[in-house]
């Protein structure tokens, strides 16, 4: 079966600093990755999406950047960290075919102080 | 690109009433329909989804209907329990691209009093 994880569960970073969060996938092939990130008591938006290495789209300008250095890795990054940039931060992956289910991993929930 | 409305954003109910929650898509190319259900803090979990082909859809207390004249589809809870409380996400997928794209609605909260 498949199998999502992110790391780290929670992180608290001052304006400023950089960011890395990871995504993996366990148990498939060649997924479909996304990015999501969810401000408190809304919705959720699409930030990234991505379907194969090296492969990035971007829904919104913003301050992050995502990389797919591995088939199953994804990470989203940013240089300089806002105090905006805080919310729960959730990545998903979905079989290669379009309108298929997304799963969703356990998040990561960013403070920025 | 596609739009989704959800209705209502709060819903309270009593246990074992039914709760309906109802979307609304603006893409007429949009094919698939999941819901998701988030409790507090945690992961959005898929409960439940339709396709364009289908009208209907049901697993156990859950429904789905789907109306694809009127753009618009809805989640019906039957003999709703406390567990059921949390915030529901529906979304909608054109799904002709490779990417599957989701676009969700805002969610409603979900509020099950014993």
């Amino acid at each position: 079966s498949q199998t999502i994880h992110q790391w780290p569960a929670t992180l608290v970073q001052p304006v400023g600093s950089p960011l890395s969060l990871e995504c993996t996938v366990e148990g498939t092939s060649n997924p479909n990755l996304y990015w999501y990130r969810q401000a408190a008591g809304r919705g959720l938006q699409l930030l990234f999406y991505s379907v194969g290495i090296g492969q990035i789209s971007s829904e919104v300008p913003q301050n992050l950047s995502a990389s797919r250095p591995q088939d199953r890795q994804f990470i989203l990054s940013s240089k300089k960290l806002l105090l905006s940039d805080s919310g729960f931060y959730l990545c998903a992956w979905s079989v290669q075919a379009g309108g298929s289910e997304q799963y969703f991993g356990p998040g990561t929930r960013l403070t920025v102080t | 690109g596609e739009n989704v409305e959800q209705h209502p954003s709060t819903l309270s109910v009593q246990e074992g009433d039914s709760a309906v929650i109802k979307c609304t898509y603006s893409d007429s190319a949009s094919n698939y329909f999941p819901w998701y259900k988030q409790e507090l803090g945690k992961r959005p979990q898929l409960i439940i989804d339709i396709r364009s082909n289908v009208g209907e859809k049901k697993d156990q207390r859950i429904a789905v209907t789907l109306n694809k004249t009127a753009k618009h589809f809805s989640l019906h809870i039957t003999e709703t329990q406390p567990e059921d409380s949390a915030v529901y996400f529906c979304a909608a997928s054109t799904g002709g691209t490779s990417y599957g794209k989701l676009t969700f609605g805002q969610g409603t909260i979900l509020t099950v009093h014993p």
